[in-house]
């Protein structure tokens, strides 16, 4: 079936960068997604790639997609305080109704 | 533009009692997805509703829980005769375009119930 994998938790201090990894099965799919929770808060897009490409920059923000080994990362250069959250990588199911979620990387940040 | 609005932001409930949540998507959005998040776990889908029509409830419990989208008003969650593993945050989002395109869905802020 289709299943999203992600590291727990990640730590890093206020201006490294942070990266976070995902794993995911379905090889057919055609957009991944990176989502960011802030405590009490719903969900907030942060990017997505589409499955032909291999990179997406926006801003502090590096998307990169192997798609031979089904990885996807998130890169935030110039981590933040505020960047304290968690983040969620998400596939498209096959029928492309719904979002398969990983269970989240806590990223904390520390001063 | 208001966001997805999700109500009420906290639901406690005993067990046997019925919760019912809501969710009124942007403006202009006529697709609905609902999801439940338990302790420690990433989003699970539950149902995908249109106005008035249920497009895919793959992930919903077969007993106790029920969806719907009205013509008018907002989609509602509905779980009746809540037990303690039903305790979770439940995400509702919506969008203006569904199945097989990519758009973003927009989340609300969510429902906590909590059974007692």
């Amino acid at each position: 079936g289709e299943d999203v994998e992600q590291s727990l938790f990640l730590s890093v201090r206020e201006g490294d960068s942070s990266v976070i990894n995902c794993t995911y099965t379905d090889s057919s799919s055609t957009y991944l997604y990176w989502y960011k929770q802030e405590p009490g808060a719903g969900l907030q897009l942060l990017t997505y790639i589409f499955s032909n490409m291999d990179m997406k920059q926006d801003q502090r923000l590096t998307v990169l997609l192997n798609k031979k080994d089904k990885h996807l990362s998130l890169r935030i250069a110039d981590t933040q305080t505020g960047d304290s959250a968690i983040y969620f990588c998400a596939e498209r199911d096959q029928a492309g109704t719904a979002l398969i979620f990983g269970k989240g990387t806590t990223l904390s940040v520390s001063s | 533009n208001a966001g997805v609005m999700q109500n009420p932001r906290h639901l406690v409930r005993r067990r046997g009692q019925e919760a019912r949540l809501r969710c009124s998507p942007m403006k202009g959005h006529s697709h609905v997805y609902w999801y439940r998040q338990l302790p420690e776990e990433g989003l699970k889908f539950m149902v995908y509703l249109q106005k008035e029509n249920i497009i895919d409830e793959s992930g919903m419990p077969k007993e106790r829980f029920s969806a719907e989208f009205p013509k008018e008003g907002p989609s509602i969650l509905r779980i009746q005769q809540v037990v303690r593993g039903d305790s979770a945050a439940y995400f509702c989002a919506s969008s203006p375009w569904g199945q097989g395109r990519n758009t973003e869905a927009f989340f609300g802020q969510g429902t906590r119930l909590t059974v007692v």
